[in-house]
């Protein structure tokens, strides 16, 4: 089975930062990499899909990148809705898995 | 498509724990879609069940194989997810999702989740 790892497990930041999250893939999943939003009490969102395309409606200041086994996510200038946390998960083959998340605080 | 998960909040140790994902805006007749089960523990990360799709092919995480279940009820527009034997580790908040076998996507459309505790 493939293992994704993110980093940080925690990121404090401030509105208007640049930040990014790391997803790794224990072995090489070409692009077949997703980023999702997840809220208390909310359905998770799709930000991301093929490592770098953005899901219809998402902000433009969220990007992904990556192919192989490291993928990044970032947001070039955080907004008070970003504050959340972060889920990448590869769908390169079964069983699909997650990485174990990284929560976006308000420093 | 919105996706509205259903069933007991509780259920006993041993027992089949059964949920039910309620569809509309998309017919579960069609072939075009994969319909998903994920798991969260509370305060932890994300765990893939498995999917079906196209006349009830499925397909599961090996770490729950023998004891998942995931059906599709096209008369209901439904699909339902039964884990035997359960233990407290099945103890989390069970999603179901979706999303159309063309769209190169993973899974785009999710429901708000349903918690279950296992417990006596």
């Amino acid at each position: 089975d493939i293992q994704m790892t993110q980093s940080p497990s925690i990121l404090s930041a401030s509105v208007g930062d640049r930040v990014t999250i790391t997803c790794r893939a224990s072995q090489g999943i070409s692009t077949f990499l997703a980023w999702y939003q997840q809220k208390p009490g909310k359905a998770l969102e799709l930000l991301i899909y093929k490592a770098s395309t953005l899901e219809s409606g998402v902000p433009s200041r969220i990007s992904g990148s990556g192919s192989g086994t490291e993928f990044t996510l970032t947001i070039s200038s955080l907004q008070p809705d970003d504050f959340a946390t972060y889920y990448c998960q590869h769908y390169n083959n079964f069983p699909y898995s997650f990485g174990q998340g990284t929560k976006l605080e308000l420093k | 498509v919105q996706l509205l998960e259903s069933g007991p909040g509780l259920v006993k140790p041993s027992q089949t724990l059964s949920l039910t994902c309620n569809v509309s805006g998309v017919s579960l007749s069609s072939d075009d879609y994969y319909w998903s089960w994920i798991r969260q523990p509370a305060g932890k990360g994300l765990e893939w069940i498995g999917r079906v799709y196209a006349r009830g092919t499925t397909s599961y995480n090996p770490s729950l194989k023998s004891r998942v279940t995931i059906t599709l009820d096209t008369s209901k527009n439904h699909f339902s997810l039964r884990v035997r034997s359960v233990t407290a580790a099945d103890t989390a908040a069970y999603y179901c999702a979706t999303t159309n076998f063309y769209s190169g996507k993973p899974m785009d459309h999710w429901g708000r989740g349903t918690l279950v505790s296992v417990s006596s």
